[in-house]
């Protein structure tokens, strides 16, 4: 069946360092690809898709690219900020008609 | 912007006992969803819900468990009888469209059940 796997956390960083958390899939078919956030307290929020291979989604700095060759859609930001400071959740949208998370990476950014 | 919500946010109960977890969706969504998240582990699909049934669930989902939507705006997740491995966040989901397409689901803060 569908899987992710993530990188295990937690991650510490300072302010403005360079950010990557890894993420690999096993799909059948062609899944959309998803990274959400948690921040303290609140619900998981869409961060970024990418619905097909080769596809780079981004949002506030954030960027990740599908790559189904790797079968990888790592999660990465060139200058993190405190506000960052969450958990960082892979997911999957394949065969199965819903959503297969990755463990989640706790990330703590420090000033 | 509209939110799903949650309530409780927090609820602790003895084992045994009967939980209801409620949900108000995105108003225009069509597709519900429960999650859980034990403590350190996976966020796990528990059931998808559409046109007032259920269209998908996990093996999680057994007998114990029970969703129903009785107003149109709620959407409810029954625990008949809580055992201390149901302790989780237990968080609701809505889309417009399937998950897995490029529908985008909007998750509630989650609710967080504790079991005595």
């Amino acid at each position: 069946g569908d899987s992710v796997t993530q990188m295990e956390g937690p991650v510490t960083l300072s302010e403005e360092a360079f950010l990557t958390i890894n993420c690999t899939y096993t799909a059948t078919g062609y899944p959309s690809l998803f990274w959400y956030v948690q921040y303290p307290g609140e619900g998981l929020q869409l961060l970024l898709k990418a619905t097909k291979a080769d596809d780079k989604g981004s949002n506030k700095g954030f960027e990740a690219t599908y790559r189904k060759e790797t079968t990888s859609f790592h999660l990465e930001k060139g200058s993190v900020q405190v506000s960052d400071s969450a958990v960082y959740f892979c997911a999957l949208g394949g065969s199965a008609r819903q959503l297969t998370f990755g463990s989640g990476t706790q990330l703590t950014v420090l000033p | 912007e509209p939110e799903v919500t949650q309530t409780p946010s927090h609820q602790v109960t003895q084992m045994g006992q009967e939980v209801i977890l409620r949900c108000v969706p995105i108003s225009n969504h069509l597709y519900f969803y429960w999650y859980r998240q034990i403590l350190g582990q996976k966020v796990e699909f528990l059931v998808s819900f559409y046109n007032n049934e259920i269209s998908e669930k996990s093996e999680i989902f057994d007998d114990q468990f029970s969703v129903e939507r009785p107003d149109g705006s709620n959407f409810t997740l029954k625990i008949r009888s809580t055992k201390l491995e149901d302790s989780a966040m237990y968080f609701c989901a809505s889309s417009e469209s399937r998950a897995g397409g490029i529908g985008e689901l909007f998750f509630g803060e989650g609710s967080r059940l504790t079991v005595l």
